[in-house]
């Protein structure tokens, strides 16, 4: 069964700070990676999915990378502001499921 | 607009009582699928279906049935509801496996 980690849990960084999101998997059978974000009481909403075949991908400032062959994907928020504030949750399809991690709560401070 | 609704958003019920949650896509995706979400466990999968009549477990679907009679129609049903049922629930969408998700606004379910 696949395993998915997010580190760290959470995460507060100052206003304008560039930081990066983890996720590691344990099943190297997937077809993409997708990255969502998560606003308090509200539904996932889709920022980036890239395929097993690539090693990056960009939407405004944010650049997702992957690196199938060692389980791993990061997710880079370039000068992050306060409403990038939620929680960033990962999501590997393997083998007809979607597996999600656990998220990691981000706070932007102004 | 694309979408994915899901009915009741909020639901308070009682133990016993049985209960279906709607989800309904005006993409014509095949692949539908049913989370709950519950602190420190993140979004667990309860039920999938690649497409119409075409249903499968995922890893929690002990005490949930699901039926997919018509294309954009996916109803989670919880015959007897119990306490350890209470979470926030999502449906979710994408046009096939494993094409990118679309998910509902969620519904959150307590059970007493």
């Amino acid at each position: 069964k696949q395993e998915v980690t997010q580190i760290p849990a959470a995460l507060s960084v100052p206003e304008g700070e560039n930081l990066v999101l983890n996720c590691s998997f344990t099943d190297s059978a997937i077809y993409n990676l997708q990255w969502f974000r998560q606003d308090p009481g509200k539904g996932l909403t889709s920022l980036l999915l890239i395929q097993s075949s690539q090693r990056e991908q960009t939407s405004g400032r944010l650049n997702a990378s992957l690196d199938k062959s060692s389980g791993r994907s990061t997710l880079y928020i370039a000068a992050s502001q306060p409403g990038d504030s939620a929680t960033y949750l990962c999501a590997v399809p393997t083998r007809n499921q979607f597996y999600f991690g656990t998220g990691t709560s981000l706070t932007v401070i102004p | 607009e694309a979408q994915v609704t899901q009915n009741p958003r909020y639901l308070i019920t009682v133990t016993g009582k049985k209960l279906t949650v709607t989800c309904s896509q005006n993409m014509n995706h095949e692949y539908m699928s049913w989370y709950r979400q519950d602190p420190g466990l993140g979004l667990r999968q309860i039920y999938y279906s690649m497409n119409v009549e075409v249903t499968d477990k995922g890893d929690v679907p002990e005490g949930y049935k699901v039926s997919r009679k018509e294309k954009r129609n996916f109803p989670l049903i919880l015959e007897s509801p119990s306490p350890n049922q209470t979470s926030l629930y999502f449906c979710a969408s994408s046009y096939s496996f494993p094409y990118e998700q679309y998910f509902g606004p969620g519904t959150r379910l307590t059970v007493t």
